[in-house]
């Protein structure tokens, strides 16, 4: 069974433009979550897809989006980057509604620079 | 503000030696305790989800524990081998959140031969 996929690997990006990135869940599963992995705060909880739907928000500022399309892959986007998103953007799927009592499985990220 | 917290940060031992770690989080709304492995260049790889009080749970020479009433959970690693080095993370699953984990900052074990 194929894991979680995303694209691309690495971005470099310049302040002020936006970015997109993809998440392809293990097939079967429609929980796709993403988290921010910066320096010093560990993961951070971005926000949570099930069923096209977002079930759950981080406190993150509004230029932080995402959706989920019919066969559950994901995309997140941020717009107007700023040199703080730099960091390594994980998602991860789950099985279930009930997403966290199931384990989830991890992509190998996303490293977005801003330059 | 709800806050995981993980102790030691880091941790260096010896082949052989065991260790263990904690995680703290709150009480309340309780729903579900997990454990991550992060070696370097992968991707985290899920130990253990606990969802009871007083669950156990053991893979190999990993175990971990956890006591919901007082808010945390012990990974144990008997005999550690170079293998074992890596970030460990818990995260806090909370009652009727669907798939939002909070994760604590890790605990970074590094095994030397």
């Amino acid at each position: 069974k194929a894991g979680v996929t995303q694209t691309p690997r690495y971005l470099i990006k310049t302040r002020g433009q936006q970015v997109t990135l993809s998440c392809s869940p293990i097939s079967g599963h429609r929980s796709v979550s993403w988290y921010q992995q910066t320096p010093g705060q560990g993961l951070q909880f971005l926000f949570e897809y099930f069923s096209e739907t977002q079930r759950n928000k981080g406190n993150f500022p509004g230029r932080f989006s995402g959706r989920q399309f019919s066969n559950s892959r994901s995309e997140m986007n941020v717009s107007t980057l700023e040199l703080g998103d730099s960091a390594l953007y994980l998602c991860a799927s789950s099985l279930d509604s009930r997403a966290n009592v199931y384990e989830q499985y991890f992509g190998p990220g996303t490293r977005l620079t801003v330059t | 503000i709800l806050n995981v917290e993980q102790s030691p940060q880091s941790l260096h031992v010896q082949e052989g030696d065991s260790t263990n770690f904690t995680c703290s989080f709150p009480s309340s709304n309780f729903y579900a305790l997990h454990w991550y492995r992060w070696e370097t260049a992968k991707s985290p790889e899920a130990l253990f989800v606990m969802t009871l009080n007083g669950d156990e749970k053991k893979k190999g020479r990993i175990s971990a524990t956890l006591n919901t009433k007082e808010g945390y959970s012990y990974l144990y690693i008997k005999g550690s081998q170079p293998e074992d080095s890596a970030t460990y993370l818990c995260a806090f699953g909370f009652y009727n959140q669907g798939g939002k984990l909070i994760f604590g900052q890790g605990t970074e074990l590094s095994v030397k031969p």
